[in-house]
């Protein structure tokens, strides 16, 4: 069974605080993993589509790597705008379309 | 990025009546959608796929008689909620796999609000 664990649950940056999630997956293939942003009652906005270990992806202040047991959303000088719930969510290698979804890490940045 | 629309945006009911959700892929032919539900501050939890010319499939759990899902076209899935009770307030989510399942977008979201 594939399961995406993703911590910390919260985080509280200063504006300028660079800092980084985490994505712990454990799948029997990967196909890809997912970073989704999702604000407080909108649907979740893709960000990045990584596919194998070593690749790396950047948006804005955004940069998301990714290794064989796990992925990060690094994000530098965050600002309050950055502010929202980020979402990790892989898709094996079987062949369902069904992604497994972390819980998500609710991240607030204070100017 | 491909675009997702959800229809109506926010919905109130009383108990006892049904709503209808839309959903449409606006730049992309889907076969498969998926709609999920989500409480506040939890993550997504998948109800079903809806499969363009044949019968969803539910995931464990979820009334198939309650939550009635038909995929009408290439581009558009619908959610009913047949006879809503206020358990049923929740947020509503649909989406679509796009280039093979690489990506999936999601639509805006329906908040469903059942007094």
């Amino acid at each position: 069974e594939d399961q995406v664990t993703q911590s910390p649950e919260a985080l509280r940056l200063q504006e300028g605080e660079s800092s980084s999630l985490n994505c712990s997956y454990t799948v029997s293939g990967l196909r890809g993993l997912f970073w989704y942003r999702q604000d407080p009652g909108k649907g979740p906005e893709f960000l990045f589509t990584l596919y194998s270990a070593g690749e790396e992806k950047e948006k804005e202040r955004l940069k998301a790597t990714l290794t064989k047991k796990e992925s990060f959303l690094h994000i530098t000088a965050p600002k309050p705008e950055d502010s929202a719930t980020y979402l990790c969510a892989v898709l094996d290698s079987g062949g369902s379309y069904i992604p497994t979804f972390g819980r998500g890490t609710s991240l607030i940045v204070h100017p | 990025g491909a675009v997702v629309s959800q229809h109506p945006s926010w919905v109130i009911c009383k108990s006892g009546t049904s709503v209808k959700i839309e959903c449409r892929s606006l730049d992309f032919q889907a076969t498969t959608m998926f709609w999920y539900r989500q409480f506040p501050k939890q993550s997504l939890m998948l109800m079903a796929t809806s499969n363009e010319g044949s019968k969803a499939t539910y995931e464990q759990g979820v009334e198939k008689d309650k939550f009635l899902i038909n995929h009408a076209s290439l581009t558009l899935s619908t959610l009913t909620v047949t006879s809503a009770h206020p358990e049923d307030s929740s947020f509503y989510i649909c989406s679509g796999p796009y280039g093979g399942g690489r990506e999936q977008y999601f639509g805006p979201g329906t908040r469903l609000t059942v007094t």
